[in-house]
C-alpha cells in the first residue's frame, strides 16, 4: 500500500534548467495537489486538480506547470528554474476534494 | 491577523509531562480544522481532526473555541516519539469545502526531552 509516490527525492539544479517532479497515489482519489514548503513558512499550494483532466492554480503558481495525465499521476514541471523556486515539494490526494490530504514523502529541489 | 497563526516555539517539555498549544485563526466562518504532525524532513500525516465538541485520541485532545477563534492540542504524558512539529490547518469557508481551500500554519516544534 505506497499511497502517494514521488519521483525523485533529491535534485539540484542550475537557474534555467527544466525538470518534472513525477506523483502517483494508488488511492483511487479523484483530487491531488502540489505543495511547496519553504523555512518559517506554511505549505502553500501551487496547483490542484480536482479530477481527471482539469487542473487549476493555488496561491503560488507562478513559474510552473501541471499535467494530469491519468486519475493516478499529476506532474509538476519547471520550465526554466529559478533560485527561489528551491524548496521542498510536497504532492497530495485526496478523496473526492475533500479534506484530509495524503502527502507523499517530498523532493528537495535546490536551485543554483 | 494573519490567517493562521501558530507559535512556533520550540516547546521543550519534560517526558510524561502535559503540553498544549493553540493556533488562532483570521476567518470566523472557517468550516473545518484540523492537526497535522510533521516529523523532521518528511511529509505531514494527519493526526486528528478537530470537531465542535472536542475530541480526544488516546492521550491527544484536539478543542475548537469559535467564539475566540482558536483550535488547541493536548498532548498527555508526552513521550520521545510525540517530538515532531504540529500544524494546524483550517479550511477557508470561500473554498467550497474542496481541500484547495485549507491553509496552513506555520508548525509548532515540540522537544520532548528525556
Amino acid at each position: 500500500n505506497a499511497g502517494v509516490t514521488q519521483t525523485p527525492k533529491f535534485q539540484v539544479l542550475k537557474t534555467g534548467q527544466s525538470m518534472t517532479l513525477q506523483c502517483a497515489q494508488d488511492m483511487n482519489h479523484n483530487s491531488m495537489y502540489w505543495y511547496r514548503q519553504d523555512p518559517g513558512m506554511g505549505l502553500r499550494l501551487i496547483y490542484y486538480s480536482a479530477s481527471e483532466g482539469t487542473t487549476d492554480k493555488g496561491e503560488v503558481p507562478n513559474g510552473y506547470n501541471v499535467s494530469r495525465l491519468n486519475k493516478r499521476e499529476f506532474s509538476l514541471r519547471l520550465e526554466s528554474a529559478a533560485p527561489s523556486q528551491t524548496s521542498v515539494y510536497f504532492c497530495a490526494s485526496s478523496e473526492g476534494g475533500l479534506p484530509p490530504l495524503h502527502f507523499g514523502n517530498g523532493t528537495r529541489l535546490t536551485v543554483t | 491577523r494573519k490567517e493562521v497563526e501558530q507559535d512556533p516555539g520550540p516547546f521543550n517539555v519534560p517526558e510524561g509531562a502535559t503540553v498544549a498549544f493553540n493556533c488562532t485563526y483570521s476567518n470566523s466562518a472557517s468550516q473545518s480544522f484540523f492537526w497535522y504532525r510533521q516529523d523532521c524532513r518528511k511529509e505531514p500525516k494527519l493526526l486528528m481532526s478537530v470537531y465542535s465538541s472536542g475530541n480526544e485520541d488516546g492521550r491527544f485532545t484536539a478543542q475548537l473555541n469559535r467564539a475566540s477563534q482558536y483550535i488547541s492540542l493536548l498532548i498527555r504524558d508526552s513521550k520521545l516519539s510525540d517530538s515532531a512539529t504540529y500544524l494546524c490547518v483550517v479550511l477557508r469557508s470561500s473554498s467550497g469545502g474542496g481541500a484547495d481551500g485549507l491553509t496552513f500554519g506555520k508548525g509548532t516544534h515540540l522537544i520532548i526531552q528525556p
